[in-house]
């Protein structure tokens, strides 16, 4: 069973706009969490981190917000461009680092 | 700046079969990884690596084995290739700083028939 969901499988957003992605994690012991974009025929790239003893991290126009009590994530992209469009996952690892589980993707379009 | 380079791009293999997947990187990374990606199902770990000469099982490590006898590459082997393994498998790097970043190479889209 997955223990990091992404339930929507894709998301289109007017250029502009704000993106909200969302990601739930069932594992109680995860303790830092991740996105990371992938664009097609690409290997997946480093977006945005946080640790479980922060509920909020910036880096320009992404932020991630943690909701620890709700085993809740989301990325937030403020305002959307069109080279935004990508899939975006989320994952998450306990205390040792070693393991990063993924959720499944979300597919976000930015229309121009 | 080569990063972290995956080679075959493609295969195209016969049940049966046997194939090993490179994964080097330049980066003097300690950790090396190697996951499969398949529709709906995200990024699962197979195996990895916390060091030269060391590996260790992941999420789905059945028909796969690793070897990491050289810190710079990371070798995914199938002994015996099956269809369930029909995949894009993805290697990824990283020095631990921050945790959790990893460097990724562009995948090797594998076909088992």
């Amino acid at each position: 069973d997955q223990q990091v969901k992404q339930n929507s499988p894709s998301l289109s957003v007017q250029e502009g706009r704000i993106s909200i992605l969302n990601c739930d994690y069932t594992n109680s012991m995860f303790d830092y969490f991740l996105w990371y974009k992938k664009y097609p025929a690409e290997g997946p790239t480093f977006l945005i981190s946080i640790s479980s003893i922060k509920d909020k991290n910036e880096d320009g126009r992404f932020t991630v917000f943690l909701n620890k009590s709700a085993k809740h994530l989301s990325l937030h992209i403020v305002p959307s461009q069109p080279g935004d469009s990508a899939v975006y996952f989320c994952a998450a690892s306990e205390y040792n680092f070693n393991k990063f589980y993924f959720g499944s993707g979300t597919k976000l379009n930015v229309k121009p | 700046n080569a990063g972290v380079t995956q080679t075959p791009k493609f295969r195209v293999l016969k049940t049966g079969q046997s194939m090993t997947l490179l994964c080097a990187q330049d980066m003097n990374h300690e950790y090396m990884y190697w996951y499969r990606q398949d529709p709906g199902m995200g990024l699962r770990l197979i195996h990895y690596s916390v060091g030269e000469g060391t590996t260790a099982k992941g999420e789905v490590p059945d028909g796969y084995n690793v070897s990491r006898l050289k810190k710079q590459n990371f070798l995914l082997g199938l002994e015996s290739a099956a269809p369930s393994q029909t995949s894009v498998y993805f290697c990824a790097s990283s020095d631990g700083t921050p945790p959790g970043k990893l460097f990724f190479g562009s995948g090797t889209q594998l076909s088992v028939l």
